[in-house]
């Protein structure tokens, strides 16, 4: 199978904090990591690329420094939020490709969604 | 002109019937071809995928992909209430880059 898992799956944070969102590739390895943010009701708007060992790649208008990404592992990928406002409430997906496969599948994580009050 | 367009419906079926879903894009150079499931609240499942140019099948679900016309279809036949859901076309230049979403559709299969 191709699982990725993220954690937590949801969370509620007061505005001004960080919050941390975890990244799993459970049974196969991934070099290369994506990160989604996706609104009610619209598609998956692509943030950062992470490839492990390395530096994300951010998308155009998205703050690096805002939103940190760790890929330390070819299993674990990192995105932690920082200085978290309301603004930055929405549903964070990554995804995830197989690092013995060149056909381009991705696998989605179940997402997480936070909350900023 | 969005580089994929997917018209995002909402599009209601009975129960049974064949729905069609499309996309088209405007990028020549795409090469990877999927279609995701997406319950709400959920992450997109990968339903179909396909290389370049042609038909694949599975189950109820066949994928097709014209490259000339750059366009690209999924059709379900049988359609049970369990297949409503959000469905978004997504394609990609290689193996290892971004995907580029549709906007999705929002099906719905009326028992």
């Amino acid at each position: 199978g191709a699982v990725v898992s993220q954690h937590p799956s949801w969370v509620i944070c007061k505005s001004g904090t960080s919050v941390k969102i975890e990244c799993r590739s459970l049974d196969f390895q991934a070099t290369t990591m994506f990160w989604y943010r996706q609104f009610p009701k619209q598609s998956l708007m692509l943030m950062a690329t992470s490839n492990e060992g390395s530096k994300a790649t951010y998308e155009q208008g998205v703050e690096k420094d805002k939103f940190l990404i760790n890929h330390a592992s070819l299993t674990l990928s990192t995105l932690t939020v920082t200085s978290a406002h309301p603004e930055d409430s929405s549903f964070y997906i990554c995804s995830a490709i197989k690092r013995t496969s060149g056909s381009g599948e991705q696998f989605f994580g179940p997402g997480t969604r936070l909350t900023v009050l | 002109q969005k580089e994929v367009e997917q018209d995002p419906g909402p599009l209601s079926v009975p129960e049974g019937a064949i729905v069609s879903l499309n996309c088209t894009y405007s990028n020549s150079a795409f090469q990877y071809f999927m279609w995701y499931r997406q319950y709400s609240r959920k992450g997109p499942e990968l339903l179909m995928y396909t290389y370049s140019s042609g038909n694949k099948e599975d189950g109820r679900f066949t994928a097709q992909v014209d490259k000339s016309s750059k366009y690209i279809s999924l059709f379900i036949r049988d359609s049970q209430p369990s297949d409503s859901a959000t469905y978004l076309c997504a394609m990609s230049l290689s193996g290892n880059t971004p995907l580029v979403f549709g906007k999705g559709t929002r099906l719905s299969v009326i028992a």
